[in-house]
């Protein structure tokens, strides 16, 4: 079946560390890869997307880049700030599948001042 | 004011009541969607609609139902509330009738409902 895998939260970080929160996935197919984001008591939002191999999406110094070869969008950032902490969601949706969104688990971020 | 909103933002019942969560949205999207978050379970689908005539069950739709009222309103039931389906819920909408895979969802800001 088609999954996302998420490395498991919560992280912890000092501000202006480096980021990197691993998302695999597994997929039927040719999936379009998606990064949101939840910052406390409010809804997802988009973060970034990337739509076909070797991509990258980008976006608020975030970055992912989809690795057909690894089934992977790692999110990454070079230097992360407290609001940046937040819970991170790596998904992806299938052609045809109507834009419907399987989910990772989600990672948790804290970053410290 | 938000695009996507949601009605009650918190509620607390008990189990066998019937309870009804609110989506109404000023984005002008046909696609809807319900979701339920649970803690180390990400998000999961109950049902989806495309267009008012078209609703679809999702991955997790037993025990739930829907109602498309009109474009911009999607509800979602609780025939009969039971505990486990205590979980903090999210409706989003996305803006295009093809088929393709590179939608964006937009989400309201979720209700969080306890079933005692």
């Amino acid at each position: 079946g088609n999954s996302v895998t998420q490395m498991e939260g919560p992280v912890t970080l000092s501000e202006e560390a480096f980021l990197t929160i691993n998302c695999t996935y597994t997929a039927t197919g040719y999936p379009s890869l998606f990064w949101y984001v939840q910052y406390p008591g409010e809804g997802l939002q988009l973060l970034l997307k990337a739509t076909k191999a070797d991509d990258k999406g980008s976006n608020k110094g975030f970055e992912a880049t989809y690795r057909k070869e690894t089934t992977s969008f790692h999110l990454e950032k070079g230097s992360v700030q407290v609001s940046d902490s937040a819970v991170y969601f790596c998904a992806l949706t299938l052609y045809n599948q109507g834009g419907k969104l399987i989910f990772g688990q989600g990672t948790e971020l804290s970053v410290k001042p | 004011d938000a695009d996507v909103t949601q009605t009650p933002r918190n509620r607390i019942t008990k189990t066998g009541k019937r309870i009804m969560l609110e989506c109404s949205q000023t984005k002008g999207h046909d696609r809807m969607y319900w979701y339920r978050q649970d803690p180390g379970l990400g998000l999961r689908l109950i049902y989806y609609s495309f267009d008012v005539k078209d609703i679809n069950k999702g991955e997790i739709s037993d025990g739930y139902s829907v109602s498309r009222q009109a474009q911009a309103k999607f509800s979602l039931s609780l025939e009969s509330a039971i505990p486990n389906q205590t979980a903090l819920y999210f409706c989003a909408t996305s803006d295009t009738l093809v088929a393709t895979s590179t939608d964006t969802q937009y989400f309201g800001p979720g209700t969080r409902l306890t079933v005692l």
